[in-house]
């Protein structure tokens, strides 16, 4: 079974500053990758995805993340953060065979704190 | 723009009342889900569809079932609420072929009392 650890429940930074979210997957095949972020009184919105090639994706909102295999890990970075990215961030991993397995799985979420 | 409704931003039923969440898409999407989100755990599936009348269990099925009567509705119901089903409730449609990119309604807060 797939699942999705973010070890960061809160996380504080400076806006200006440069950020990085982790995220650590586990899955048994190649897995598809996301990340979501979450506005205060938001439904989700699907910032990046990796399904395979390039290991670096790009995102809205000026965020990256790099899928490294060899530490199941799909870090989510920005590299100057604004006020306005104050949010809650979910990773998600999905399987990849389409048909009636059409499950995300999510982490716990990472809150994220932007002080002036 | 994707828009996905949700009937009720704020709801408040007492124990044993049945209640309906109410979901709809504008974007024809086949795929449509229902979460649960509470602190510390995440948002948890509980159920998803991916057809009319088609439906299949998620992770957390237990006191829910859904209906999906029309490609643009997909409800959500607590046959007998209880206090522990106190949550958040999030509706989420996507295309069949994108099923992983899905958009997200701006949830319901259920209290039970």
């Amino acid at each position: 079974a797939q699942s999705v650890t973010q070890p960061d429940i809160h996380i504080t930074v400076s806006e200006g500053a440069s950020l990085e979210l982790r995220c650590n997957y586990s899955y048994g095949a190649t897995p598809y990758l996301f990340w979501y972020v979450q506005s205060p009184g938001q439904g989700l919105q699907l910032l990046l995805k990796y399904f395979s090639g390039d290991t670096l994706v790009q995102g809205i909102k000026g965020f990256e993340a790099e899928f490294k295999r060899s530490q199941s890990s799909f870090n989510l970075r920005k590299p100057s953060v604004h006020w306005s990215d104050a949010a809650e961030y979910f990773c998600a991993v999905g399987a990849g065979d389409g048909g009636s397995n059409y499950k995300l799985t999510f982490g716990k979420g990472t809150l994220l704190t932007v002080n002036p | 723009d994707v828009k996905v409704t949700q009937s009720s931003r704020y709801l408040v039923k007492r124990t044993g009342e049945k209640v309906f969440l109410e979901c709809v898409q504008d974007m024809d999407h086949e795929n449509m889900f229902w979460y649960r989100q509470d602190p510390g755990l995440g948002l948890r599936l509980i159920y998803f569809s991916y057809d009319v009348k088609m439906k299949e269990k998620g992770d957390i099925p237990e006191g829910y079932s859904v209906s999906r009567e029309k490609k643009e509705r997909f409800s959500l119901i607590l046959e007998s609420a209880s206090t522990n089903q106190t949550s958040m409730y999030l509706c989420a449609s996507s295309l069949f072929s994108t099923w992983y990119e899905q958009y997200f309604g701006p949830g319901t807060r259920l209290t039970v009392t």
